[in-house]
């Protein structure tokens, strides 16, 4: 079974400081795909960037990107020029993409980001 | 284009009643999903679906039945409410040739008193 590790239950940096949140995750798998979804107060579920296991190239989008360490399973995320708006809390995930369960996401127990003025 | 709706957006049951959480969505996905969302714990599976007529259980699913007569509609039940199913509920969609883009409900928060 996969399982997603999120060690840093609260986290806050200063207003346009970089800040990053770390992912750790087990699976026997070769072949997956992991996320950081962003949920504000508002509890909408938000997504932030994705990675495929079998690209080497970390992702990244805009502000956001990532750091994808496959032979040590780990998978953080890095909020450059953080945003008041960027305070939520931050969800790792894992999906695997066929077989059973297949589309499901695994979800970390979370990071609460505070970016402070 | 709506997306993934869900109704109530808030519900307070007392111990023992049932309900149904309803979740539709208009994008003719093939999976829909359910999840709980608890403090301290992210959000875990309870049940889905990947397709009409098809379902089966996730992490947590006692406590819960759900069912899909059609491609649209992924309703939850609790059969009687308990406080331990006090929680947020969130639904969510995609299609097998996207699977990185799944689209959640806006939630449902339950409290059972």
């Amino acid at each position: 079974a996969q399982t997603v590790t999120q060690s840093q239950p609260e986290m806050s940096v200063q207003e346009a400081e970089t800040v990053t949140l770390s992912c750790t995750y087990d699976t026997s798998e070769n072949n997956y795909y992991l996320f950081w979804y962003k949920q504000p107060p508002s509890r909408q579920m938000i997504l932030v960037i994705r990675q495929e296991a079998y690209k080497q190239q970390n992702a990244t989008e805009n502000r956001f990107s990532v750091n994808f360490q496959k032979a040590a399973k780990s998978f953080s995320l890095k909020i450059s020029d953080s945003q008041l708006g960027d305070t939520a809390m931050y969800f790792c995930a894992f999906m695997k993409p066929y077989g059973g369960s297949q589309g499901n996401l695994i979800f970390g127990k979370g990071t609460k980001l505070s970016v402070k003025p | 284009n709506a997306g993934v709706t869900q109704t109530p957006k808030f519900q307070v049951l007392k111990t023992g009643q049932s309900m149904t959480l309803q979740c539709a969505q208009d994008m003719n996905h093939e999976y829909m999903s359910w999840y709980r969302q608890d403090p301290g714990m992210g959000l875990r599976l309870i049940h889905y679906s990947v397709g009409a007529g098809i379902t089966d259980q996730g992490e947590v699913p006692n406590g819960y039945n759900v069912s899909r007569s059609t491609t649209e509609d992924f309703p939850l039940r609790l059969l009687s409410a308990a406080p331990s199913q006090t929680s947020v509920y969130f639904c969510a969609s995609s299609s097998p040739r996207r699977l990185t883009e799944a689209f959640f409900g806006q939630g449902t928060r339950l409290t059972v008193v």
